[in-house]
């Protein structure tokens, strides 16, 4: 077990363009989370899935932002039309779940729109 | 208001001390709770978690809960230069898939 995997590590893109990250979870871990960290903050919760369903999505999250997991196994999020604004760290987690779940964190996607 | 709050510090301990660290959150609902440090350029990694009223005890990491008064705090005894990173409380309801971090205390060992 090689714990939670993103691709890629650095992501430079110019505003307006789509981009896509990857994050292969844990591989017995039913739940697979996004968060978004920026400097000095906090990891801000995304969007989350159980298996393959997607049960729980930021209301913060603009509709530029999409997630999948496909066979409940890795995950992609998807970011169109990219804004400066959406410059920050792309941090995948995944869990087993349960009420008093433990995350496990991947090394995250540090994207930089100019 | 944040749901949950740290202070931000940074904190500054001499090597050997203990840090304290404190995090209060607004969801009376909140079930578990949990410490993450992390290191500068790296992600979260877990440390602690405790669910129950009282002090959980792990090494040289103590973990303190009052849902009386909504407040966490992490306790390091004998600090090490080691510990200099970012602290991150973290806060989840029982039946909430996600967990709600606050904005981390940093925390600088000085040897």
């Amino acid at each position: 077990d090689t714990g939670v995997s993103q691709d890629p590590r650095h992501k430079i893109t110019k505003r307006g363009q789509n981009v896509t990250f990857r994050c292969d979870p844990i591989s017995e871990h039913n739940r697979l989370y996004w968060y978004r960290q920026t400097l000095g903050q906090g990891p801000e919760f995304l969007t989350y899935f159980q298996n393959e369903a997607q049960l729980e999505k930021s209301r913060l999250l603009s509709d530029r932002f999409s997630a999948e997991r496909p066979k409940g196994s890795f995950s992609t999020l998807e970011i169109q039309r990219t804004e400066q604004g959406d410059s920050a760290m792309y941090l995948c987690a995944s869990s087993s779940g349960g009420g008093f779940e433990k995350l496990f964190f991947g090394s995250g996607t540090q994207l930089s729109v100019l | 208001q944040k749901e949950v709050e740290q202070n931000s510090g940074p904190l500054s301990v001499p090597e050997g001390a203990i840090a304290s660290l404190n995090c209060t959150y607004s969801d009376r609902g909140s079930q578990s709770f949990f410490w993450y440090r992390q290191y500068s350029g790296k992600s979260p990694e877990l440390i602690m978690f405790i669910y129950s009223n009282g002090d959980k005890e792990d090494g040289r990491f103590t973990a303190q809960l009052n849902k009386a008064s909504q407040y966490v705090s992490l306790l390091i005894r004998d600090s090490q230069p080691s510990d200099s990173a970012t602290y991150l409380c973290a806060v989840k309801d029982t039946n909430a898939g996600k967990s709600t971090f606050g904005d981390g205390t940093t925390l600088t060992v000085k040897p």
